[in-house]
């Protein structure tokens, strides 16, 4: 199947701090990309839809000026966490899918912010 | 009302025996895709299995299957010969617009099913 990278893997940083994780599509262009938030034993929450060149779209109760995305490329989407909070830590995962195939997932980064 | 409903959120099985994680849905369109997913305690989600509304066969890859029953809204996973390596929570998903090929809709998740494989 198709490879979506993520990085970092793992954060932990300071309140306050601003935090970004990039996806990048490693084997095919990716128009659209998707954001996801998991808190443990819970299943994934859409955060926000990253469209290439032009603004993301935000799910209802996302807040788009915490969490800023910017889809510079065809293969790399960025999700910034700006002045993070404790009860902004969590699992964070991304998907792309090649025309017609299945979301691929990256392997998520967890944010700890102490 | 929720799109995706999986209403195990626990199973418990024997190695080598088979196992059926259930997962029903709701939607109106015509075209749309099912998915099952799995999660193990990495976070990875790795895709197993899909299934396209207007497709007549059941998907089957390897020792996974998925009944699609469309009349009944169902499409469970059937997981055959468990392994101690299939312990994980599964994710049951749909796509609408999948058959249209739309890359950019989203997934609807269900809220899981953790799968725990004894010896």
């Amino acid at each position: 199947g198709a490879v979506v990278s993520q990085h970092p893997s793992w954060v932990i940083c300071k309140s306050g701090t601003s935090v970004k994780i990039e996806c990048r599509s490693l084997d095919f262009q990716a128009t659209t990309m998707f954001w996801y938030r998991q808190f443990p034993k819970q299943s994934l929450m859409l955060m926000a839809t990253s469209n290439e060149g032009s603004k993301a779209t935000y799910e209802q109760g996302v807040e788009k000026d915490k969490f800023l995305i910017n889809h510079a490329s065809l293969t790399l989407s960025t999700l910034t966490v700006t002045s993070a909070h404790p009860e902004d830590s969590s699992f964070y995962i991304c998907s792309a899918s090649p025309p017609g195939q299945p979301q691929y997932f990256g392997p998520g980064t967890r944010l700890t912010v102490l | 009302a929720q799109k995706i409903t999986q209403t195990q959120p626990g199973m418990f099985v024997q190695e080598k025996e088979a196992v059926t994680l259930d997962c029903t849905y709701d939607t109106s369109d015509q075209s749309y895709g099912l998915f099952w997913y799995k999660q193990p305690s990495s976070g990875e989600m790795i895709f197993l299995i899909y299934q396209g509304s207007y497709d007549e066969q059941n998907a089957t890859e390897g020792r996974y299957s998925l009944n699609f029953q469309k009349a009944r809204k169902s499409a469970n996973l059937v997981i055959s010969a468990s392994q101690l390596g299939d312990s994980a929570m599964y994710f049951c998903a749909m796509r609408e617009g999948w058959a249209t090929r739309q890359a950019g809709t989203a997934l609807i998740f269900g809220k899981g099913t953790t799968l725990s494989v004894s010896s």
